[in-house]
């Protein structure tokens, strides 16, 4: 089956940096994305990686490694308003379907 | 500016019923999803479409259909409506293309079915 594991709960605090990792088991891969999601609203795009290298976005840069496993998003400078859920997504075909995963909880405490 | 709406926010039904969750996008797009989300499990798809008129099952298709009659529009149908039915519903769209296909989310519908 396909399966997207990212860890359930993270606490940091303001002006920290918090790294997100996210390991996936898919049938196929077009992408990794990532999308940030604040409670009752819904998800934002945030990033995007197709070929292994570093995105950066402003305070957030997400990173693919495809031959070493690691790929993750690092929040910097971590502000109250970056308290949300991050969810880790794979495009698992050319035709555009995802697979999620359950998504981080990131706690941003003063 | 991109925009995918739903048509309701929230909304409450009686186990049993029949009921209509709306989306629409007006951004061209030949893709849109539906997917329900509930703690701890993260968003699960439950029916896709690529074009007009065409649908594939999702991962949790079970206890709905869908509609696709105009390129904009995707419904989700609750045939008779369970409790286990209580969730999130999101709406999604995007471009088919092997590049950046990102998803476009609906603000959501909050199931309630009592």
């Amino acid at each position: 089956g396909q399966n997207i594991d990212q860890p359930t709960e993270m606490t940091a605090t303001e002006g920290a940096i918090v790294q997100i990792n996210c390991t996936y088991q898919t049938s196929g891969f077009n992408g990794l994305f990532w999308y940030q999601q604040h409670a009752g609203e819904a998800p934002t795009f945030l990033s995007y990686n197709v070929l292994d290298g570093l995105e950066e976005k402003g305070r957030f840069s997400s990173f693919l490694s495809r031959s070493n496993g690691y790929r993750y998003l690092l929040l910097k400078e971590l502000q109250m308003k970056d308290s949300a859920s991050y969810l880790c997504a794979v495009s698992t075909d050319s035709w555009g379907k995802f697979q999620f995963g359950a998504g981080t909880q990131v706690v941003v405490t003063p | 500016d991109v925009k995918v709406t739903q048509s309701s926010r929230y909304l409450v039904k009686r186990t049993g019923e029949k009921v209509f969750l709306e989306c629409v996008q007006d951004m061209d797009h030949e893709n849109m999803f539906w997917y329900r989300q509930d703690p701890g499990l993260g968003l699960r798809l439950i029916y896709f479409s690529y074009d007009v008129k065409m649908k594939e099952k999702g991962d949790i298709p079970e206890g709905y259909s869908v509609s696709r009659e105009k390129k904009e529009r995707f419904s989700l149908i609750l045939e008779s409506a369970s409790t286990n039915q209580t969730s999130m519903y999101l709406c999604a769209s995007s471009l088919r293309t092997s590049a950046n296909n990102e998803q476009f989310f609906g603000p959501g519908t909050r199931l309630t079915v009592l």
